[in-house]
C-alpha cells in the first residue's frame, strides 16, 4: 500500500551540482504535482503534469525541469543547484483535478517530501 | 487571483481545549475548499473537505462550513488532544481551471499540551 513515493528523503548539495528528484505512485493516478514547502509560505507549485508525456508551469517553475516518460512517475531536476532552491519537496498525485465536480473530486494524495539542502 | 489566507500560528492549546483555525480566501469561479494536516516529518493528508456553499466538512472531530458569504472555511474542534499537535493548511481549488492544483495558505502550527 505504498501511495506515493519520493527518493530520496533527505540530500544535501553544493551550489551548481545538479540531481533529480523521483516520485512514484501506484494508485495509476493520471495528474501529478511538484510542489515546494518554505517557512511561512505554505506549499507553491512547480510544475505539474496531467497525463503521461505532458508537463506544465506552475507558481514557482525557474531553475527546475520535469519529466513523465511513465504515467507512474513523475521526475523533478535541478540543473544547477542555488541555495534558494533549499526546501522541501513535496510530490503530490490525483485522478483528477481536485474540482468541484462531485464525481472528480478527488483529494490530492502526497507523498513524505524530501529535504533538500543546497550549500 | 485565487488566494487562502490563515491565521498565523504556532497556536497552543492545552488538552480539551476548544480549537477554531481561521481560514478566508478569495477566488475566481466556484472553488472547492479543503484542510490538510501535516504530522511531524510526514506529507500532507486531507483532513475535510466542501465542495459547495453552506457544505460542512468534518473528519475525526474536526469541522468546517464553507461560508459563501463571508468567503470564510474555519477549523474547529471542540477538544484537542495531544495527538492532534500538526501543521494545518487551508487549501482551495477551483473548477475549471486546467491545472487542478491547490492553493495552499502559509499553515497553522498546532501544538497542544497535556
Amino acid at each position: 500500500n505504498a501511495g506515493v513515493t519520493q527518493t530520496p528523503k533527505f540530500r544535501v548539495l553544493k551550489t551548481g551540482q545538479s540531481m533529480t528528484l523521483l516520485c512514484a505512485q501506484d494508485m495509476n493516478h493520471e495528474y501529478m504535482y511538484w510542489y515546494r514547502q518554505d517557512p511561512g509560505m505554505g506549499l507553491r507549485l512547480i510544475h505539474y503534469s496531467v497525463g503521461e508525456g505532458t508537463t506544465a508551469k506552475g507558481e514557482v517553475p525557474d531553475g527546475y525541469n520535469v519529466s513523465r516518460l511513465k504515467k507512474q512517475n513523475f521526475l523533478l531536476g535541478l540543473e544547477s543547484a542555488a541555495p534558494s532552491q533549499t526546501s522541501v519537496y513535496f510530490c503530490a498525485s490525483s485522478y483528477t483535478p481536485s474540482t468541484g465536480l462531485q464525481n472528480s473530486n478527488q483529494p490530492q494524495h502526497f507523498g513524505d517530501g524530501t529535504r533538500l539542502s543546497i550549500l | 487571483g485565487n488566494s487562502v489566507t490563515q491565521m498565523e500560528g504556532p497556536v497552543t492549546l492545552s488538552e480539551e481545549a476548544f480549537l477554531t483555525i481561521n481560514c478566508t480566501y478569495t477566488a475566481t469561479g466556484y472553488p472547492s475548499l479543503f484542510w490538510y494536516v501535516q504530522y511531524p516529518g510526514e506529507g500532507l493528508q486531507l483532513l475535510l473537505k466542501a465542495t459547495k456553499a453552506d457544505d460542512k466538512g468534518s473528519n475525526k472531530g474536526f469541522e468546517a462550513t464553507y461560508r459563501k458569504e463571508t468567503t470564510s472555511f474555519h477549523l474547529e474542534k471542540g477538544s484537542v488532544q495531544v495527538s492532534d499537535s500538526a501543521v494545518y493548511f487551508c487549501a482551495l481549488t477551483v473548477y475549471g481551471g486546467s491545472q487542478g492544483n491547490l492553493i495552499f495558505g502559509k499553515g497553522t502550527k498546532l501544538s497542544v499540551k497535556p
